[in-house]
């Protein structure tokens, strides 16, 4: 098994909405991040997990709250998110964020917020 | 300020030629190189990459070229075929080499046409 499975793919919701966005890997990965991919550009680091604990964030505004509740599992959890956070967001993982590793990478949450 | 440049947007090119896609770089403590692929509504996955310590890295179809005292890289598709029709991302990793430390291009939009 060699995917990164996200959900929701779509999702639209309102600036007064909490959401959270969902990541799944089974290829005993230890490292997991979080992407923002705006139309056009490349992807940008948020967030990095790195055996269950938070080693690095990009200076993302505190509407984005990532959680790693076990080694598998990768959360966005999102609150009063604004316009202009409307992006793809991409979940990946590799076999240690200290390595040259390759990224995997999910297929995305395509998020729009009104 | 972009470290990373993929200067063409878009290319097309005939099924059975050569593709070459160029990315150039200026972080001179960029070690590691990699190039992915994008399809619509996926993620990007892992092609091809390459350590400075080496000027060339082929792997079937796929050669990618470094040159770094031009700080430049290029990605080879020989022959060209039509499912190769995907946006191509450069990423490139300091000396430090982390995978949490890639920086994208801002990726080329390849057209392989009958």
């Amino acid at each position: 098994d060699t995917e990164v499975t996200q959900t929701p793919k779509h999702l639209v919701m309102g600036m007064t909405n909490k959401k959270s966005l969902k990541c799944e890997q089974h290829m005993g990965h230890r490292a997991m991040y979080w992407y923002k991919q705006k139309a056009k550009k490349p992807p940008e680091l948020m967030f990095v997990y790195s055996y269950e604990k938070l080693s690095i964030n990009e200076s993302v505004p505190s509407r984005f709250s990532p959680e790693c509740p076990n080694s598998s599992l990768l959360n966005l959890h999102l609150h009063a998110l604004q316009p202009e956070d409307s992006a793809l967001y991409l979940c990946a993982s590799s076999q240690d964020h200290a390595t040259n590793e390759k990224l995997f990478f999910g297929s995305g949450t395509q998020l729009s917020v009104l | 300020d972009q470290q990373v440049k993929q200067n063409s947007p878009s290319l097309s090119v005939q099924e059975g030629r050569i593709s070459i896609l160029n990315c150039d770089y200026t972080n001179s403590m960029f070690d590691y190189f990699l190039w992915y692929k994008k399809y619509p509504a996926e993620g990007p996955t892992f092609l091809i990459s390459i350590s400075s310590i080496k000027d060339k890295n082929e792997d079937g179809r796929f050669t990618v070229f470094l040159n770094k005292s031009a700080k430049h890289l290029s990605l080879h598709i020989v022959p060209s075929q039509p499912g190769d029709s995907a946006v191509y991302f450069c990423a490139a990793s300091p000396f430090t080499g982390t995978a949490s430390k890639l920086t994208f291009g801002t990726g080329t939009r390849l057209q392989v046409t009958l």
